[in-house]
């Protein structure tokens, strides 16, 4: 399995302080996710890169921004945490077989913002 | 757009019997790939098994079945001879166009083992 590290696991915050989230991966993956999971909403892509400072939106990008300046690192902040936006953060690495594009999990980061 | 339906919320097997768990999926890239992942409740995220839109054959792997039907559109996850830790929520998810790595997830099952 690839080696996905998130930090911090839990946190709690107040509404209006910013938060960052870091995932680190130790195989050299290209591709990187951040997902955010909501009971009856499944996973949905907030960011993803496909490099080193190359970073596109997903479907629910709004509120948040990300920076990868090395391989390995992900990046996710809040800028001004809102009650919206508590929820697990999966970050995911592109791994596997070059034609499956199966995805890496990471654990797992649950905010709560108060 | 890519979507990805799953219409059972919940759902409850009996020890050592069969379940099918629902996907379908709305697509209009000609190649795409399916998946189901596995979130037992310590949160993680397991990798079940993946079927290709052109691969010939149903995916398997050990108790996992893929019953893929291309002209449904549909994707069910089969697990056989269920056991109490197959209790977990179920994703379906699909990649899109070949190149392209994002996974597009579904809402999930949740599947209860009774002994």
């Amino acid at each position: 399995d690839a080696g996905i590290t998130q930090s911090p696991r839990h946190k709690v915050t107040e509404t209006g302080t910013p938060v960052t989230l870091r995932c680190h991966q130790t195989e050299n993956h290209r591709y990187m996710y951040w997902y955010r999971q909501d009971p009856g909403h499944g996973l949905r892509l907030i960011h993803y890169s496909y490099g080193v400072k190359d970073t596109d939106k997903g479907e629910v990008s709004d509120g948040y921004s990300v920076s990868r300046s090395k391989t390995e690192d992900f990046l996710l902040t809040l800028e001004s945490a809102t009650s919206s936006q508590t929820s697990v953060y999966f970050c995911a690495t592109q791994g596997g077989q070059e034609n499956t594009g199966e995805l890496f999990f990471g654990e797992g980061s649950r905010l709560t913002v108060l | 757009a890519q979507k990805i339906t799953q219409t059972q919320p919940g759902m409850f097997v009996q020890e050592k019997e069969a379940v099918t768990l629902d996907c379908t999926y709305d697509t209009s890239d000609p190649s795409y790939g399916l998946f189901w992942y596995k979130q037992p409740s310590s949160g993680e995220m397991i990798f079940l098994i993946y079927q290709g839109s052109y691969d010939q054959q149903n995916a398997t792997e050990g108790r996992y079945s893929l019953n893929f039907q291309k002209a449904r559109k549909s994707a069910n996850l089969v697990i056989s001879a269920s056991q109490l830790g197959d209790s977990a929520m179920y994703f379906c998810a699909m990649r899109g166009r070949a190149g392209s790595y994002q996974l597009t997830f579904g809402k999930g099952t949740k599947l209860s083992v009774i002994p």
